[in-house]
């Protein structure tokens, strides 16, 4: 069956750090990969995708992604944090199989510290 | 401003009474879809539409319908609601064409409860 896990429900980190949120996924063929993030009693708003071409993909507010082939994985990462990134962030799959399924994760909620 | 709306925000309901909760992009976008968002299991997929007049199963569509009439219009209909549906509701769009294809664009959600 095709997935996608986010294996962490919540990531702590202080502010100015570096961030990473982890995703992989299991799907057959090349997928389509996406980050989404959802701020309290929001809809999500799209941050970055992965389509072809280089393996690290840039998106909005300074976050980033790392296609892992090998690992399945597609992991957000941050230079530094800031406090108004705390939020819940979904990674998601569009398996490249011809249809437009989307395969979301469960989420995981980041929070900042001051 | 490009956005996706979604009507009613919040929605109580009893078991078997009818509804529809009603989805319009401004975009022009191709693509609309509804996902249900449930604590612990994330967003899961319930319809898509490529087009107009053509609709597909997500992973969760069981006790749903839809309809795509018009390019701007996606709506979700409960024709007999359950417990089990109560859950926050989204819509969203996306281009299949162009520098922004697959970027989806979602609506506030809905939060629709079924006693």
């Amino acid at each position: 069956a095709q997935s996608v896990a986010q294996p962490e429900d919540q990531v702590n980190v202080a502010e100015g750090n570096p961030l990473t949120v982890k995703c992989t996924y299991s799907v057959s063929g090349n997928p389509y990969l996406f980050w989404y993030v959802q701020y309290p009693n929001r809809g999500l708003q799209f941050l970055l995708k992965y389509i072809t071409g280089d393996n690290l993909v840039k998106g909005s507010y300074g976050f980033e992604a790392e296609f892992n082939k090998s690992q399945t994985s597609f992991h957000l990462k941050k230079p530094s944090a800031l406090v108004s990134d705390s939020a819940l962030y979904f990674c998601a799959v569009r398996p490249f199989s011809g249809t437009y399924k989307y395969i979301f994760g469960t989420g995981t909620r980041l929070k900042v510290l001051a | 401003e490009a956005q996706v709306t979604q009507n009613p925000r919040y929605l109580i309901t009893v078991t078997g009474k009818k509804l529809t909760v009603t989805c319009s992009q401004n975009m022009n976008h191709e693509y609309m879809s509804w996902y249900r968002q449930d604590p612990g299991l994330g967003l899961r997929q319930i319809y898509y539409s490529m087009n107009v007049e053509v609709t597909d199963k997500g992973d969760v569509p069981e006790g749903y319908k839809v309809s795509r009439k018009e390019k701007r219009n996606f709506p979700l209909i409960l024709e007999s609601p359950s417990p089990n549906q109560t859950s926050l509701y989204f819509c969203a769009s996306s281009s299949i064409g162009g520098d922004s294809y697959n970027e989806q664009f979602f609506g506030p959600g809905t939060r629709l409860t079924v006693l």
